[in-house]
């Protein structure tokens, strides 16, 4: 039934060793998410993907990158994980937000604990 | 200044407790306004969601928005606690094409 599925749940990882979250949807969206969220504080969105067109935030840091192979599919690549990197990763879905219905609200995987060392 | 800005908490109540949970906006151009729960160390999930201004009820669950104080709410009658967990309000700005969060308000409802 699960419909977002992140993998893994729980990461480890030392300092400055590359690290790669995995996510991946049933729903057939065309946009999928990717959040960070830190503890007590709201997510914020680190890009997306409308289609396979890549929308990076302003303020991401470029240690963040993003695959997306295909409509089921999306990657988060940590290439250098700092110690500030440490918090839950976010991936969610919906569908063309440009279509100003409300179900283009946004589906979330149940997310993935990243641990730095 | 958050664009939206929400009660912080936590907040903690007795079980049967009507609870009541506030955000505030400041852009015009959010059109959407979904409530999300958050239980420990899971991703969030939608609850509820309301465009214009006014009620939404959904059993226990009523949705208030009223857009000409950039205020929305969320009541909870006949709180459990299996409501016990963080909500998030969330607007979205379907020009832009995203979400805006606010930080979470924690409940905690003891039985």
């Amino acid at each position: 039934d699960a419909m977002v599925i992140q993998n893994p749940r729980y990461q480890v990882t030392q300092f400055g060793k590359p690290v790669t979250l995995s996510c991946s949807q049933t729903l057939n969206h065309n946009v999928m998410y990717w959040y960070q969220q830190k503890s007590s504080q709201a997510p914020k969105l680190l890009f997306h993907y409308y289609d396979k067109d890549f929308n990076n935030e302003a303020d991401t840091p470029d240690n963040f990158q993003s695959r997306r192979p295909n409509t089921s599919f999306c990657f988060l690549d940590i290439r250098s994980p700092g110690l500030g990197d440490a918090a839950m990763y976010l991936c969610a879905t919906s569908r063309d937000p440009q279509t100003g219905t409300v179900s283009d609200t946004q589906y979330f995987g149940p997310g993935t604990r990243l641990t730095v060392l | 200044q958050k664009e939206v800005e929400q009660d912080p908490g936590p907040l903690s109540v007795p079980e049967g407790a009507i609870v009541s949970l506030n955000c505030t906006y400041s852009n015009s151009a959010f059109q959407y306004f979904m409530w999300y729960r958050q239980y420990s160390r899971k991703g969030p999930e939608l609850l509820m969601y309301t465009y214009s201004s006014g009620n939404k009820e959904d059993g226990r669950f009523t949705a208030q928005v009223d857009k000409s104080s950039k205020y929305i709410s969320l009541f909870i009658r006949d709180s459990q606690p299996s409501d016990s967990a963080t909500y998030l309000c969330a607007m979205i700005n379907t020009n832009a094409g995203k979400s805006t969060f606010g930080d979470g308000t924690t409940l905690t409802v003891k039985p």
